[in-house]
């Protein structure tokens, strides 16, 4: 079973493309994290969320507690974008992952 | 402004060698984390801790083994490394309030 799925597994976007990647989860949480993780390099953390909306950049993370949901959303969407960006969990014990979205912006 | 920081980026080992994982936050947290990522797989967890001297086997210890003598300090353990345990490796802290991550550490074992 996965406590956390995302969607969509892989996406493609024109460089300008507004993006959103999709979260869902199971289990009760006491706050929700966005990672995001360059090919061949260490995972960064985007934002930690546990409730409402958080603006940073061009990135917004939204959640909805109650239908067990996030969103990533990514405007004006740029080359230096592609990368795999990671729904977690913190259940307040520990950590449940997403397997990740792959995203490529294509110049 | 490094909060959780793991001793290696990349390492390559040998198989059988003992190999020692570093992870040492700075924010006092008393919760601390061990996940190996792979392909398909996405993270999983090895083990964790609570605090000092505690240790909880998550999903997939076999293989592993950590040591937490000090707060700020975990460490996972290849006792004898083997092929299958090439992975990337990631340790994490939380505390209420907040969480972060270490960069990661690049395992090879040839």
């Amino acid at each position: 079973k996965n406590e956390v799925e995302q969607s969509p597994q892989n996406l493609t976007a024109q460089e300008g493309e507004f993006i959103t990647i999709n979260c869902s989860y199971s289990v009760g949480i006491s706050a929700l994290h966005w990672l995001q993780q360059h090919p061949g390099g260490g995972i960064v953390s985007l934002f930690m969320l546990s409730s409402g909306k958080k603006k940073h950049g061009r990135l917004i993370a939204t959640i909805n507690i109650q239908e067990k949901h996030s969103s990533l959303h990514i405007t004006a969407s740029h080359p230096r974008d592609s990368a795999v960006y990671i729904c977690a969990v913190n259940t307040g014990n520990q950590f449940y992952f997403g397997t990740g979205t792959s995203l490529t912006v294509i110049p | 402004d490094v909060k959780v920081t793991q001793s290696s980026r990349y390492l390559v080992k040998r198989t059988g060698e003992k190999v020692f994982l570093e992870c040492v936050q700075d924010m006092d947290h008393e919760n601390m984390f061990w996940y190996r990522q792979d392909p398909g797989l996405g993270l999983r967890l090895i083990y964790f801790s609570y605090d000092v001297k505690m240790k909880e086997k998550g999903d997939i210890p076999e293989g592993y083994s950590v040591s937490r003598e000090k707060k700020e300090r975990f460490s996972l353990i290849l006792e004898s490394a083997s092929t299958n345990q090439t992975s990337m490796y990631l340790c994490a802290s939380t505390q209420e309030g907040g969480a972060f991550f270490g960069q990661g550490t690049r395992l090879t074992v040839v």
